[in-house]
């Protein structure tokens, strides 16, 4: 079945520095959607990219989705502590699939 | 809308008990879903269900049963608790399932089996 793998699993940065995590698919991908998990809350969604090569953004938050369709990003710019979670990417086979998460963890 | 509820939020079980987790949506959604998180890790599918009377298994079905008997409920049955089933469950819901759906959590319910 479709899996998406996301890395890195874990990060952990000083406030104000950026933070990034990658999405990797091994098949073309209709479109993606990324979700953040505060600690001990549940996933809410954040956006949803469905071009080639579209870019999105949401205040710090940039998303990209790449030209081949196989692979997403989500950039933090200047990361604050409000910040601070889980980053989850998710994809379309038949069903949603989750990618494990990224933890981001932001020192003050 | 109180969009997807969950309960209880936490709950201790011995080994071999059985429970069932209640979940409820009132945003009319076709899709549920049933996943669970253990800790530190990602979501793993249990079960889902297109809607009423309908449902599947997902990536870790064994030991849960579910039913859906109405489009607004779709209550998770653990038989006979095992260790291994302590983890946070989250149910969730869509309005249909593909490209440009995006799905809702309930806010989870904490299991621990002893």
């Amino acid at each position: 079945g479709q899996q998406v793998m996301q890395i890195p699993q874990y990060q952990h940065v000083q406030e104000g520095e950026d933070f990034t995590t990658y999405c990797n698919s091994s098949t073309t991908l209709s479109n993606i959607q990324w979700y953040k998990q505060r600690p001990g809350g549940h996933p809410v969604f954040l956006i949803q990219l469905v071009k080639s090569g579209e870019v999105k953004k949401q205040k710090r938050l940039t998303f990209q989705f790449g030209e081949a369709k196989k692979n997403s990003s989500l950039h933090i710019t200047a990361t604050q502590t409000t910040d601070v979670g889980t980053y989850f990417c998710a994809a379309y086979g038949n069903k949603l699939v989750f990618g494990a998460g990224t933890i981001l963890r932001v020192k003050s | 809308n109180a969009g997807v509820t969950q309960t209880p939020k936490f709950r201790i079980l011995k080994i071999g008990q059985s429970m069932t987790l209640q979940c409820a949506q009132d945003m009319n959604h076709n899709y549920m879903y049933w996943y669970r998180q253990d800790p530190g890790m990602g979501l793993k599918l249990i079960y889902y269900s297109v809607g009423a009377g309908i449902t599947d298994k997902g990536e870790v079905p064994n030991g849960y049963n579910v039913s859906r008997s109405t489009t607004e409920d779709f209550p998770l049955r653990l038989e006979l608790a095992a260790p291994s089933q302590t983890s946070v469950y989250f149910c969730a819901s869509s309005y249909s399932q593909g490209r440009g759906n995006t799905i809702y959590f309930g806010e989870g319910s904490w299991l621990t089996v002893v």
